[in-house]
C-alpha cells in the first residue's frame, strides 16, 4: 500500500524566496506531523494536525513557518522569505487516530530536503 | 523538559557481531519510547517501542530493546548484525498529542 509522501524531495531556493513542501499522508489517517531535521540532529517537532484541525504549531521556528491541511488530507508547509538556516530536511509523518495517546505509531515520510542559498 | 540522549554518534561493528546502541531519556513520567532506523533518503522505519508491561521489547528486523526504569535508560540491542543494519537510529521518547522528541541519533556502520 502506498506510504507516506513528500514533494518535492529536493528544492533549492534563494534567501528570501518563498517555498512550498507538500505532504501526503496515508489515506485514512487522521493525525499529521511536521518535523524538521538539521544535518547531524534528530527530528524536532513543527506542527500537529488533527484532521484539518492545527492542533500544535508550537515547534513553528517563526511566523515565517506557516502549515495548512484544509481538507484533512494533504498537507503543506509553507516557509515564507527563506533564510539559510532553514536548510533541513522537512519531514511528514501520519498516524490512524487522533493523538490523544502518546503513543500512537508515526508512519513517515522521505522528507524534502531544503537547501538555501 | 523532555530529553533524549544518544551518547555514540558513531558506532562501528563486524558482521556477525552483537549491536547495543544505547539511549538515555530524561522525562517527568512513564515515557513511551521508540526506536527509529533511518537510511539514507529514506523516511524514518519504527523498530519497536515502549508503552508498559514487559520491559524487554521485540521488534522488526531482529531488534529488542530493554527499558530499565532505575538507569532511564532505553537500550536498541541486535545479537548478531547484518550489513543491511548499516543506517542511523534514532532513539525518541513520546509526548502529549503524539509529539516525539528525538535524540540526535547513533551512525552505524557495519565492517565486512
Amino acid at each position: 500500500g502506498a506510504g507516506v509522501s513528500q514533494s518535492p524531495r529536493y528544492k533549492v531556493a534563494k534567501r528570501g524566496q518563498d517555498v512550498a513542501l507538500r505532504c501526503d499522508p496515508i489515506s485514512g489517517h487522521v493525525s499529521l506531523f511536521w518535523y524538521q531535521q538539521a544535518l547531524g540532529q534528530g527530528p524536532e517537532f513543527l506542527t500537529y494536525f488533527q484532521n484539518e484541525a492545527q492542533l500544535d504549531k508550537s515547534g513553528l521556528p517563526s511566523d515565517r513557518f506557516f502549515a495548512e491541511r484544509p481538507e484533512g488530507s494533504v498537507s503543506t508547509l509553507k516557509i515564507q522569505r527563506t533564510q539559510q538556516e532553514d536548510s533541513a530536511v522537512y519531514l511528514c509523518a501520519s498516524s490512524l487516530k487522533a493523538s490523544g495517546g502518546a503513543g500512537e505509531t508515526q508512519y513517515f515520510g522521505p522528507g524534502t530536503r531544503l537547501l538555501v542559498l | 523538559a523532555q530529553s533524549v540522549t544518544q551518547p555514540d554518534i558513531h558506532i562501528t561493528v563486524s558482521e556477525g557481531a552483537s549491536l547495543e546502541l544505547r539511549c538515555n531519556y530524561s522525562y517527568g513520567a512513564t515515557p513511551y519510547l521508540f526506536w527509529y532506523v533511518q537510511s539514507p533518503g529514506q523516511g524514518l522505519q519504527l523498530l519497536l517501542k515502549y508503552f508498559s508491561g514487559d520491559t524487554l521489547v521485540q521488534g522488526i528486523k531482529g531488534f529488542e530493546a530493554e527499558f530499565k526504569r532505575s538507569q532511564s535508560s532505553f537500550n536498541l540491542r541486535k545479537p548478531s548484525v547484518h550489513w543491511s543494519d548499516a543506517a542511523e537510529y534514532f532513539c525518541a521518547v513520546g509526548l502529549n498529542a503524539g509529539k516525539s522528541t528525538f535524540g540526535d541519533g547513533t551512525t552505524l556502520t557495519v565492517k565486512p
